[in-house]
């Protein structure tokens, strides 16, 4: 049972360039977030769904697009690549229910630098 | 907004010295959920806490939820090596799903 996955593990961009950065899991798991980890700020949420076809925003989504066409996979878009996004990314999931959806399950990371 | 304050920010103690790291909110908590992150690593779960003054234990590790569902505590006895790394403490948005999660404290373990 692989999890949450995440794609690429590391990557290093150009400022003004885009990405997508990848997330998939298989535990069917209709909650998925992503983060962004840096140093001495601890997780931000940048964006989360609660189902296929249902996006919301986070407490940082400026900067970044989402979608989720399908329960297993939520990709990260970044449009246009700014040395303020270098960081280290998390994707995370969650099962349903009201105590169920609090725990989260974390992908190994993306660790992505904007020169 | 709905934030969650932890103390301290690091920690370092000698390999067999106890440690506790705090959790604290401006408002009533619905429940509240503890992470661990190794050094390089993911966030891992550790426990969740829901009704007040509940104490749950896991091994040398004791979480404990106040019993104004206001503060939390993981307490770990008997420090080892394998201990160090970075506790979260997060909240829920209750209804919604949103996780709040605090700054962390940084565990270092000198053996």
């Amino acid at each position: 049972n692989a999890g949450v996955t995440q794609t690429p593990k590391f990557q290093v961009l150009k400022t003004g360039q885009s990405m997508t950065l990848q997330c998939a899991q298989d535990m069917n798991h209709e909650y998925m977030s992503w983060y962004r980890q840096d140093p001495g700020m601890g997780l931000r949420l940048i964006h989360y769904s609660v189902g296929a076809g249902i996006t919301d925003q986070g407490e940082v989504p400026n900067g970044y697009n989402v979608s989720r066409s399908t329960t297993e996979d939520f990709p990260l878009r970044l449009l246009s690549a700014a040395p303020s996004q270098t960081s280290v990314y998390f994707c995370a999931s969650s099962g349903t229910g009201f105590l169920a959806k609090n725990i989260q399950y974390f992908g190994a990371g993306t660790r992505l630098s904007v020169l | 907004g709905q934030q969650v304050m932890q103390i301290p920010q690091y920690q370092h103690v000698q390999e067999g010295e106890d440690f506790t790291t705090y959790c604290n909110s401006s408002t009533t908590l619905s429940n509240i959920q503890w992470y661990k992150q190794r050094p390089g690593g993911h966030p891992v779960f550790l426990i969740q806490l829901v009704k007040s003054g509940e104490v749950k234990k896991q091994k040398r590790l004791t979480f404990q939820f106040g019993e104004a569902k206001k503060n939390s505590s993981l307490h770990i006895t008997a420090t080892q090596t394998t201990d160090v790394g970075t506790y979260f403490c997060a909240r829920s948005g209750g209804s919604n799903y949103k996780l709040t999660f605090g700054k962390g404290t940084l565990l270092t373990v000198n053996p």
